[in-house]
């Protein structure tokens, strides 16, 4: 079974530094990888995905995030925090369902990201 | 933009009592979830449904839990009898051809 792991619980950052949130994932196959952000009270917006080829990509916001095959990792990286950017950031793996890329997603336990002025 | 959309945003209901969250999934999508969030905790997928059946379920949906679509854009999670530790945010999601989850705002249940 799919997993993902977290390791920061919580990460203070000062607005205009940059960011990096460490995301893991255990899967057994190529896996699909999202992060998603989710403001108080709100729901999760999707930032960015992989799905295979170029493995930097790049999402709304500002944010971008490296796939390494070998450290099986998917982290989200920003060059320079705004104060709007304080939120929870989940990072997700889907597995194949039937074949088909609609199973479900797995989360970590999400990163609380504090932005201080 | 199409959106998933949630009612009730805020759900209080008495233990033993049964209640349906209702969603609508983005109009051309095919596959819809479930998921939960227990305050302070991650979000744990509850069930999927595609071609009006369950394509797969966690241990967390029991027999408590149903979920249909009644008609062409209603998609519903029914909880026949709460619990206390039902309380949570429930997610409704859907996907489309490019595979990416749109997820609701959420609906709160508060279970007392």
């Amino acid at each position: 079974a799919q997993s993902v792991t977290q390791p920061d619980i919580h990460i203070t950052v000062s607005e205009g530094a940059s960011l990096e949130l460490r995301c893991n994932y255990s899967y057994g196959a190529t896996p699909y990888l999202f992060w998603y952000v989710q403001s108080p009270g709100q729901g999760l917006q999707l930032l960015l995905k992989y799905f295979s080829g170029d493995t930097l990509v790049q999402g709304i916001k500002g944010f971008e995030a490296e796939f390494k095959r070998s450290q099986s990792s998917f982290n989200l990286r920003k060059p320079s925090v705004h104060w709007s950017d304080a939120a929870e950031y989940f990072c997700a793996v889907r597995a194949l369902a039937g074949g088909t890329s609609y199973g479900k997603l797995t989360f970590g336990q999400g990163t609380i990201l504090t932005v201080h002025p | 933009e199409p959106e998933v959309t949630q009612t009730p945003s805020h759900q209080v209901t008495q233990m033993g009592q049964e209640v349906i969250l209702r969603c609508v999934p983005i109009s051309n999508h095919l596959y819809f979830y479930w998921y939960r969030q227990i305050l302070g905790q991650k979000v744990e997928f509850l069930v999927s449904f595609y071609n009006n059946e369950i394509s797969e379920k966690s241990e967390i949906f029991d027999d408590q839990f149903s979920v249909e679509r009644p008609d062409g854009s209603n998609f519903t999670l029914k909880i026949r009898s709460t619990k206390l530790e039902d309380s949570a945010m429930y997610f409704c999601a859907s996907v489309g051809g490019n595979y990416e989850q749109y997820f609701g705002p959420g609906t709160r249940l508060t279970v007392t």
